[in-house]
């Protein structure tokens, strides 16, 4: 099984620009999450769906959109990307009543 | 929210030492996983616990959950170069049910062969 696979794995955006980060999970498990880890932060919760169609806000929501049309599926969005979004994303999965997420291997992002 | 403390944020032992990694909650823990990250990958799952007293090992590292359920610790025996990596304790933020982790600062491991 692949598990969560995120594409891409890095991308350079400039500031202003748009795009989606895309996260895709094969374990057809209920919930999915958005995290974003950067140095001496540890890891923060940007968004989450706890099932097909429902969304909610993590700790760090800010300049970031979410959709959860499918639910292998889970997008992340940067509407204007600014260089605080800099930073290494990870999407995870888990069962509602799991033993713990299932991570992607990241996307590092860099706003210029 | 709740607030994971790991102590010590960075560690070098030389192989085959063992070392130990503590994990302590401003609150009580109904979940706590420990993660392991190399640099540019993934987290990995390495154990969950739930509750009091509460141990699980795998291969040679061992994590405990104490009795008041607001302090875990990881420990790794006779340390390999293969142990290396970023430790990371997660926790469930909201009690049963939520799923939601809140994550550690990480303790990055280093082993000197």
């Amino acid at each position: 099984n692949a598990g969560v696979t995120q594409t891409p794995k890095f991308q350079v955006l400039k500031t202003g620009q748009s795009m989606t980060l895309q996260c895709a999970q094969d374990m057809n498990h209920n919930s999915m999450y958005w995290y974003r880890q950067d140095p001496g932060m540890g890891l923060r919760l940007i968004y989450y769906s706890a099932s097909e169609g429902t969304t909610d806000k993590g700790e760090v929501p800010n300049g970031y959109n979410v959709s959860r049309l499918k639910k292998q599926n889970f997008l992340l969005g940067l509407e204007s990307a600014a260089p605080s979004q800099t930073s290494v994303y990870f999407c995870a999965s888990s069962e509602v009543t799991g033993y713990g997420y299932t991570f992607g291997s990241g996307t590092r992002l860099t706003v210029v | 929210s709740q607030e994971l403390e790991q102590s010590p944020q960075s560690l070098i032992v030389q192989e085959g030492k063992n070392l130990t990694i503590n994990c302590t909650s401003s609150k009580t823990l109904y979940g706590l996983y420990w993660y392991k990250q190399k640099y540019g990958e993934g987290l990995i799952f390495l154990m969950m616990l739930q509750k009091g007293g509460e141990e699980k090992s795998h291969e040679k590292i061992t994590a405990k959950l104490d009795e008041k359920k607001q302090q875990s610790s990881l420990h790794i025996t006779a340390s390999q170069p293969s142990h290396a990596g970023i430790y990371l304790c997660g926790a469930d933020n909201h009690g049963a049910g939520s799923y939601q982790l809140t994550f550690g600062k990480g303790t990055k491991l280093s082993v000197i062969p």
